[in-house]
């Protein structure tokens, strides 16, 4: 079986400062790794995705990850961040397919401050 | 992208009732959609696996016979809390998949959130 931690439950940030959130897994088998947004009372969505190839991701609204099988991790980073990005986000990963079943991290609640 | 609905957004029940909430594909077809259940400020739990045409698959730990789940059509997959009580509140969002030529990607409803008193 697989598991995703995220390192932080919590992340306050400053407005326009750097942000970068924590997830390690562990499979015994290769993986396919997600970041989600999560607004209040929101379902979820899709941030970015690793299925395969470069290592570095890009996401939507500025977002981007890293994925390195030798400490199995996938961080998320933003170089810049707004007062909207305020929202959980959580890691996820899937060992069957890129549309099955995702098992997800804790979370990791961001705090933009002004 | 793939638009996934989920009604009703909010609804509150007395105990013992049932409850069903509705999943839908509005523009896509999924043979396979995903129930999650997100207790306040915690992850989501996969509850179960909806396969159209077939009886859905559940995780380990969840009772089949509170949480009926029916996939009816490749668009619509309903969850039915049975005889809820105040413990089954929570948050529950689907997730349906489409395949677009590859491994498929999962689209999220924007869940449904269920209030038991």
């Amino acid at each position: 079986a697989q598991s995703v931690t995220q390192l932080d439950s919590q992340v306050p940030v400053f407005e326009e400062a750097p942000v970068e959130l924590r997830c390690n897994y562990s499979s015994s088998v290769s993986v396919y790794l997600f970041w989600y947004v999560q607004y209040p009372n929101q379902g979820l969505q899709l941030l970015l995705k690793y299925l395969s190839g470069s290592t570095l991701v890009k996401g939507i609204n500025g977002f981007e990850a890293e994925f390195n099988k030798s400490q199995t991790s996938f961080h998320l980073r933003k170089p810049s961040v707004h007062i909207s990005d305020t929202a959980e986000y959580f890691c996820a990963v899937s060992v069957q397919a890129a549309g099955n079943k995702l098992t997800f991290g804790g979370g990791t609640r961001v705090l933009v401050k002004p | 992208g793939a638009v996934v609905s989920q009604h009703p957004s909010r609804v509150i029940c007395k105990s013992g009732t049932s409850v069903k909430i509705e999943c839908r594909s509005l523009d896509f077809q999924a043979t396979t959609m995903f129930w999650y259940r997100q207790f306040p400020k915690q992850s989501l739990m996969l509850m179960a696996t909806s396969n159209e045409g077939s009886k859905a698959t559940y995780e380990q730990g969840v009772e089949k016979d509170k949480f009926l789940i029916n996939h009816a059509s490749l668009t619509l997959s309903t969850l039915t809390v049975t005889s809820a009580h105040p413990e089954d509140s929570s948050f529950y969002i689907c997730s349906a998949r489409l395949f677009t030529g590859g491994t498929g990607e999962l689209f999220f409803g924007e869940g449904s959130r269920l209030t038991v008193l």
